[in-house]
Parts: structure tokens; C-alpha cells; sequence
């Protein structure tokens, strides 16, 4: 079965950076992409970008451009997520999900466990 | 403030049937199809509605969606104690040019 298994609870200081991994199985890695979408406690759900981990080719949200980066390790199935420049409005869970295209809709269709980043001085 | 606008809570209960609203623009909506997703308190969202109206497998027909214009709604019949949660819409934007959500509904079932 799909599965998306995210690291561990992070806790930063302003101005630091943090980087979440999201191991893939069950799947073909490559076939599909990998997106970021992160919800701060009590709010809604906010997209930050996909990859496509065949080609490594990115978008992100004009919100993050500059702050963050998405990479992957084909040979373990990996996705990263770094997010720099960190700031208190930051804090957030981070989820990674798999994108999934059929006729012209695009959607995601496994989510990761969710990653709690915080950040605190 | 979210791109797509939905009503902060809804309410019903247990048998009842329920709907959840979506409202959006022709860059959104009005253009690209609609998906749904409920997230259960304290867990991850999952898909519920993908395509406007199609249900992965596993999930109840007492989910179903439509999309009409720039608009788009969830509906919840026979709505269950396990229904309790919060909902969001989501579609592809093609001015932002990426996916786009809205703020969430949560569900109480009384």
C-alpha cells in the first residue's frame, strides 16, 4: 500500500533552517509528484510546492520563493522539504503529499503523517 | 485569507443531510475541476472528493460533490458521529498557477 512516512518533531530558532524528509513506498517514486502543504495550529491548509522526482524540476508558491527548497534522493524514495530564514509564523505542521493528475484534474491522494515544526527562541 | 471561500462551521444531526459550499472565481473554480478533502481532529486530511465528483475507493456514497460555475459543494447524507471534522475544498489555480484551498468547515454533529 502507498505509504508516506515523515521525520520527526522539529524545534528551530528564528532564523535557522529546517529540513523534513518524506520516505515514499508502495510505489514508483518517480511516477508521481511530491508536494509540500503546511497548516499552522488551528488554521487551514496552505500549498507551499511540488516536485516531480524524476526530473527534480520545481514550483513553489510565490510565498516561499527564495525560502524554500524542495529535493529528493531517487535511490531511497526520499523527498526533502528546507525551509530557511525561519520565523515564528513558521510553526506550523508540514505535510508532504503525493500529487496525482486524471483527466485535466490534478489532486493529491496520499498525505504524509505531517511533520511539527517549531519555531522558538 | 484564502483563495476559496467556505463557511467556517456547519452542523446537522445524526441521519441528516448536510452541505458544505465552496465559492471561487473563473481563475479557479470557473476554470478547473474541484476536489475535497476531510481531516479527522489530530490527523492528516485525506481525499474525499476528487474531479468534482468522484470518490476514491473506500470512501461512503453518502459523500457526494458538484461544481456549478464558480461554485462547488460538498454534500454529506445519513451524517454520522464520524463525520465530525473539518473540510476543505481545493482546485488548481491558473493565475497563482498552483493548487489553491479553502479556509475549512468544521462539522459538527450534534
Amino acid at each position: 500500500q502507498v505509504q508516506l512516512v515523515q521525520s520527526g518533531a522539529e524545534v528551530k530558532k528564528p532564523g535557522a533552517s529546517v529540513k523534513v524528509s518524506c520516505k515514499a513506498s508502495g510505489y514508483t517514486f518517480t511516477s508521481y509528484d511530491i508536494n509540500w502543504v503546511r497548516q499552522a495550529t488551528g488554521q487551514g491548509l496552505e500549498w507551499m510546492g511540488w516536485m516531480n522526482p524524476n526530473s527534480g524540476n520545481t514550483g513553489y508558491a510565490q510565498k516561499f520563493q527564495g525560502r524554500v527548497t524542495m529535493t529528493r534522493n531517487t535511490s531511497i524514495s526520499t523527498a526533502y522539504m528546507e525551509l530557511s530564514s525561519l520565523r515564528s509564523e513558521d510553526t506550523a505542521m508540514y505535510y508532504c503529499a503525493r500529487g496525482a493528475n486524471w483527466n485535466l484534474d490534478y489532486y493529491f491522494d496520499y498525505w504524509g503523517q505531517g511533520t511539527l515544526v517549531t519555531v522558538s527562541s | 485569507q484564502s483563495v476559496l471561500t467556505q463557511p467556517p462551521s456547519a452542523s446537522g444531526t445524526p441521519g441528516q443531510r448536510v452541505t458544505i459550499s465552496c465559492s471561487g472565481s473563473s481563475s479557479n473554480i470557473g476554470s478547473n475541476t474541484v476536489n475535497w478533502y476531510q481531516q479527522l481532529p489530530g490527523t492528516a486530511p485525506i481525499l474525499l472528493i476528487y474531479s468534482n465528483n468522484q470518490r476514491p475507493s473506500g470512501v461512503p456514497d453518502r459523500f457526494s460533490g458538484s461544481r456549478s460555475g464558480t461554485s462547488a459543494s460538498l454534500a454529506i447524507s445519513g451524517l454520522q458521529s464520524e463525520d465530525e471534522a473539518d473540510y476543505y475544498c481545493a482546485t488548481w489555480d491558473d493565475s497563482l498557477n498552483g493548487p489553491v484551498f479553502g479556509g475549512g468547515t468544521k462539522l459538527t454533529v450534534l
